[in-house]
């Protein structure tokens, strides 16, 4: 069964400084991991997406995660937060035979000035 | 190019109606699919179309049902309207599932609130 696990329910953070939204996942086969983030009363924004190649792979508005096959991971990460950044993440595994997503619970980042 | 329209943005329903949703999906995707996300329950996948058939669905029950018509644009249909349906209903359109690397775009969703 596929499953992902997004273990904060919130993250706090300064502006500047450095944030990680964990994530780790269980799949059967290739796993195909991607990190969306959702404004308030707004659909799922792709932020990146990893498929194969990098372990550490480049995103939208800076952000960039890192695949870890043996602990099965994929966080999220940004090197320095803008108050903007605050919104709910969701990281997803997709099931390509199906082309269906299993997601995480959500983690809302919040990012104080 | 135009995204993921889905129509109506909101909607309120009195229990024991039935609403029809509808998502236009990006010009040339013929893969539909809809999801329905809640504080409780987080994001569950509902059903997918794919050139006009239903490929998968989700755990949900009968009362939920869509279909999708020759121009891709697909409709979601609840009946017998009850008040844990209340949801954000997200639709998001693909060129198809058989390449990892096809992008998946949602649209901005339409809120349900059953009252």
């Amino acid at each position: 069964a596929q499953s992902v696990a997004q273990p904060e329910d919130q993250v706090n953070v300064a502006e500047g400084n450095p944030l990680t939204v964990k994530c780790t996942y269980s799949v059967s086969g290739n796993p195909y991991l991607f990190w969306y983030v959702q404004y308030p009363n707004r659909g799922l924004q792709f932020l990146l997406k990893y498929i194969t190649g990098d372990n550490l792979v480049k995103g939208s508005y800076g952000f960039e995660a890192e695949f870890n096959k043996s602990q099965t991971s994929f966080h999220l990460k940004k090197p320095s937060a803008l108050v903007s950044d605050s919104a709910l993440y969701f990281c997803a595994v997709r099931v390509i035979s199906f082309n269906k997503f299993y997601f995480g619970s959500g983690t809302k980042l919040n990012v104080k000035p | 190019k135009a995204g993921v329209t889905q129509t109506p943005r909101y909607l309120i329903k009195t229990r024991g109606q039935q609403v029809t949703l509808s998502c236009s999906p990006i010009s040339g995707h013929r893969s539909v699919s809809w999801y329905q996300q809640t504080p409780g329950q987080g994001l569950q996948f509902l059903f997918e179309y794919f050139s006009e058939t239903q490929r998968n669905k989700g755990n949900f029950p009968g009362r939920f049902s869509g279909r999708q018509f020759s121009n891709s644009r697909s409709e979601m249909n609840v009946s017998t309207l009850e008040l844990g349906d209340s949801a954000l209903y997200l639709c998001a359109s693909s060129l198809g599932s058989d390449r990892a690397n096809y992008g998946y775009t949602f649209g901005s969703g339409t809120r349900l609130t059953v009252v």
